[in-house]
């Protein structure tokens, strides 16, 4: 069963500008991992927020997170050609890792 | 260099002709999993495994098989395929335990005619 739907399902926009992806999810979680995957490859980390953090840094990445709502956003700050990829948010109800569930995804192109 | 590895990386083949995908991972890791990805639907987990013989269904289970004998590898078994097992197959692996990212093989793109 999906957990986390990705919304928009496919982002363009101009290099150098922000772009925001949001996921929503159902049921209760122990924390929320974002990941990119270049076409056809596999899957990259890229950052993972605690069901208790409401927001996270990594670089050029920003990632909030509203259990009331069951939804999480990733931002991409002064986006770049390569950062085109498809985004997957994934949710972990227990925290062990063995129940990851992933979204369908969105996938962003970074127009040069 | 830490890594999962797939073999093969591509896969024609025909419906009922068993196969084996293999995984393999350089890291010392207790967790491992398959997924498979399809247009729309995302990554599915098919089944995992938290140790050595230990091994569980994921979301997606029907039409595979896996086993679990050593640590560093978790084949992919289809015993007998069908073309709605046309896919992409990713192994993952991590750390066993909470707030642990996965790391993910390369892929392996399958297509049973």
């Amino acid at each position: 069963s999906q957990q986390g739907e990705e919304d928009p399902q496919a982002l363009s926009i101009q290099e150098g500008e922000n772009a925001t992806m949001n996921c929503s999810y159902k049921t209760s979680i122990n924390n929320l991992q974002w990941y990119r995957q270049n076409s056809g490859r596999g899957l990259v980390h890229l950052i993972l927020i605690r069901s208790n953090e409401r927001e996270k840094h990594s670089g050029r990445l920003r990632v909030t997170l509203d259990t009331s709502k069951k939804s999480s956003s990733l931002l991409i700050t002064a986006s770049r050609a390569a950062d085109t990829a498809s985004y997957f948010c994934a949710t972990d109800p227990k925290g062990g890792n063995e129940k990851l569930t992933f979204g369908t995804g969105t996938r962003l192109t970074i127009i040069p | 260099e830490a890594q999962v590895t797939q073999n093969p990386r591509y896969l024609i083949t025909v419906t009922g002709k068993k196969l084996t995908v293999t995984c393999s991972q350089n890291m010392n890791h207790e967790y491992m999993s398959w997924y498979r990805q399809d247009p729309g639907l995302g990554l599915r987990q098919i089944y995992y495994s938290m140790n050595v013989e230990v091994t569980d269904k994921g979301d997606v289970p029907e039409g595979y098989k896996v086993s679990r004998k050593e640590k560093r590898n978790f084949p992919l078994i289809l015993e007998s395929p069908s073309p709605n097992q046309t896919s992409l197959y990713f192994c993952a692996s991590t750390v066993w335990g909470a707030y642990n990212e996965q790391f993910f093989g390369p892929g392996t793109r399958l297509t049973v005619l």
